[in-house]
């Protein structure tokens, strides 16, 4: 059963532009939301996390916005850059991180 | 910066052989996981050891593969006999504390099995 569903599986996204990717979630028990971005040939690295008790929070370019109610969460990357093309993980978790399958990202410079 | 350590980074290996992995995780930190991941898809949990126990084995196939951590520093993960289907990126991550702590990754090691 997965728990975690992300979209779009890839995305290609103009150099300024803003890229978005969502993820949904089952288990209510869940309560911290990170995002992982992987470069090839590298281990994931954490980029931005959140808990539910806030609906967004942003760093730099990266922003989370978060629904409980809904159950989804979402990656926006405003002013894409060509080195932010990576592979970019959601994942929830309670005692156990939960990753979804990944978004491969593509930046056109 | 203080890193997770990864070796080897690339191994082939016959289908029956045994194989092992080794981590070193970041000095302090006592939560160690080994995860598995298959071209095109999330990391997904084989082992967690807190400190040299395990915590969670939950995901790990039991009939081939072993994990260790005996002095709660490096550990060891070991397929025998490998598998077609083993051939994955193995990751190694630790964190300072569990669950919603952050974790910080190794580099992986790319198993294929021919």
């Amino acid at each position: 059963q997965q728990q975690v569903k992300q979209s779009p599986q890839s995305l290609i996204v103009q150099k300024g532009g803003i890229s978005i990717i969502n993820c949904a979630y089952e288990n209510t028990a869940f309560d911290y939301f990170p995002w992982y971005q992987q470069f090839p040939g590298k281990g994931p690295a954490l980029l931005i996390a959140i808990r539910p008790d806030v609906s967004e929070k942003k760093e730099g370019r990266f922003t989370i916005s978060f629904n409980k109610s809904a159950k989804q969460f979402s990656l926006h990357i405003m002013d894409s850059q060509p080195g932010d093309s990576a592979t970019y993980f959601c994942a929830a978790s309670d005692d156990k991180i939960i990753f979804g399958k990944g978004t491969r990202l593509h930046i056109l410079p | 910066e203080a890193e997770v350590a990864q070796s080897p980074r690339y191994k082939i290996t016959e289908k029956s052989q045994a194989v092992a992995f080794w981590c070193d995780p970041i000095s302090g930190h006592a939560t160690l996981y080994w995860y598995r991941q298959i071209l095109g898809q999330g990391p997904e949990l084989l082992v967690q050891f807190q400190d040299e126990s395990v915590v969670d084995d939950s995901q790990l196939p039991k009939d081939r593969f072993s994990a260790e951590r005996l002095k709660g520093v490096d550990s060891t993960l070991k397929i025998q006999p490998a598998e077609l289907g083993d051939s994955a990126m193995y990751l190694c991550a630790s964190s300072f504390l569990a669950g919603k702590d952050e974790q910080y990754f190794g580099p992986g090691t790319r198993l294929t099995v021919t």
